[in-house]
């Protein structure tokens, strides 16, 4: 597609149950990372993968907050056992290269906007 | 490690008047910076980027910026804003060393208001 896409744009979940975030990002773009932006506050690193490897995921708040990206396109970021305080927008990002470190811009989605109850 | 802090959490100007955002960032070499924009209900979008080479980089929708080493700055400028303008927006510094997580590690943003 034309940019990154993320679903649903709005998960309502009560407390106790898993949801899973999907990302479908721009097509060709090798590296995907998530983030999680609190009200107020910018992205906050969370993980990211080069194709179907993830490199780096100590940005995970704990155990139930696990990745995949099983064939290096689309990711989906599972929260279990949620807790309100993983009530946040949680923004998927993919860039093109990885040739360049930190320098190739990362290209984010809408976001999921996840509230726990 | 990086880090970025954007002293002003909100700034509100006058439309037509000029614009300055301010951003430190804390980086052991030469980063790579960036300003991103996020509109309410939308994603981030980048504005403009610095890699090397010319300290003043231009970016999309009349917006530069000036990188000043001695100061650690990367601030955000426009010469006259436009109701448009209004949105939350973001600094980044990215690792140049592209081990790890070479991702972009952001400021806690500016919301900016624009005054008729």
């Amino acid at each position: 597609g034309a940019g990154v896409s993320q679903s649903p744009r709005y998960k309502v979940t009560k407390r106790g149950q898993d949801v899973a975030l999907r990302c479908d990002p721009i097509s060709g773009h090798v590296s995907l990372y998530w983030y999680r932006q609190a009200l107020g506050q910018g992205p906050e690193f969370l993980t990211y993968f080069n194709y179907e490897a993830q490199q780096d995921k100590s940005g995970l708040p704990n155990d139930r907050f696990s990745a995949e990206r099983p064939e290096g396109s689309i990711s989906t970021l599972t929260i279990q056992r949620t807790e309100q305080r993983d009530s946040a927008m949680y923004r998927c990002a993919s860039r093109l290269s990885t040739g360049q470190g930190g320098g190739s811009p990362l290209h984010f989605g809408n976001g999921t906007r996840l509230t726990v109850t | 490690a990086q880090s970025v802090t954007q002293p002003d959490i909100h700034i509100t100007v006058s439309e037509g008047a000029s614009l300055e955002l301010r951003c430190n960032y804390s980086y052991g070499a030469t980063p790579y910076l960036f300003w991103y924009v996020q509109s309410p209900g939308q994603g981030l979008q980048l504005l403009l980027k610095y890699f090397s080479g010319d300290t003043l980089v231009q970016g999309i929708k009349g917006f530069e910026a000036e990188f000043k080493r001695s100061q650690s700055s990367f601030n955000l400028r426009k010469p006259s804003v436009h109701w448009s303008d209004a949105a939350e927006y973001f600094c980044a510094v990215g690792a140049k060393s592209g081990g790890g997580a070479d991702g972009l590690t952001f400021g806690k943003g500016t919301h900016l208001i624009i005054q008729p």
